[in-house]
């Protein structure tokens, strides 16, 4: 099993630009999730998914859209990219956040020029 | 912000001492987690303690939880200089579908 793929691991933007991070996840799991690192702020959440169809936002949503077509795929859209956006994303997947863990990805990092 | 806090920020011991790190947290949850994270890594799963319980083990890991004052400890026995890594907790709400991090602690192990 391969277990969370992110793609790509790093990117380099200017400012306005779009952009998609891909995240694939190979366990069945219903929750997915994508947080934000960056240095002194731990892990911030952005948007999260219970289920196929199903996505919510999180702590920091704005400026970042997220659909979730497929149990396997959460892929994070950048609409708009600010030099605020830059930072290292994670993508993160559970079987349930009540009795399961998160396995993470190896992160992608985003500069936004 | 639901983020918890961990601390220190930053702990620096000797090859072979415990390392001790600290979580708190802001609302009621249904189990907290802690992770470690090595330099340039994604995030890995340590272990998971439930509202109901007091203490857990595993391996050289203990994790207590003081629900009463939204708590929990990490504890590292004999501590190697592998185990030099970020450590978070992380809570899930008692209702909710989120995992909130912590701030971390930066745990060196000199050799």
């Amino acid at each position: 099993n391969a277990g969370v793929t992110q793609t790509p691991k790093f990117q380099v933007l200017k400012t306005g630009q779009s952009m998609t991070l891909q995240c694939a996840q190979d366990m069945n799991h219903e929750y997915m999730s994508w947080y934000r690192q960056d240095p002194g702020m731990g892990l911030r959440l952005i948007h999260y998914s219970v289920g196929a169809g199903i996505t919510d936002q999180g702590e920091v949503p704005n400026g970042y859209n997220v659909s979730r077509s497929t149990t396997e795929d959460f892929p994070l859209r950048l609409l708009s990219a600010a030099p605020s956006q830059t930072s290292v994303y994670f993508c993160a997947s559970s079987y349930t956040p009540q009795i399961g863990e998160l396995f993470f990805g190896e992160g992608s990092r985003l500069t936004v020029l | 912000s639901q983020q918890g806090e961990e601390d220190p920020q930053a702990l620096s011991i000797q090859e072979g001492e415990n390392a001790t790190m600290n979580c708190s947290y802001k609302t009621s949850i249904n189990n907290l987690q802690w992770y470690r994270q090595n330099s340039g890594r994604g995030l890995v799963h340590l272990i998971l303690i439930r509202s109901n319980e007091r203490e857990k083990h595993s391996g050289r890991l203990r994790v207590t939880l003081d629900t009463s004052k939204k708590s929990s400890s990490l504890l590292i026995t004999a501590s190697r200089a592998a185990d030099t890594a970020s450590y978070f907790c992380a809570t899930v709400p008692f209702t909710g579908n989120q995992f909130y991090f912590g701030t971390g602690t930066s745990l060196t192990v000199i050799p």
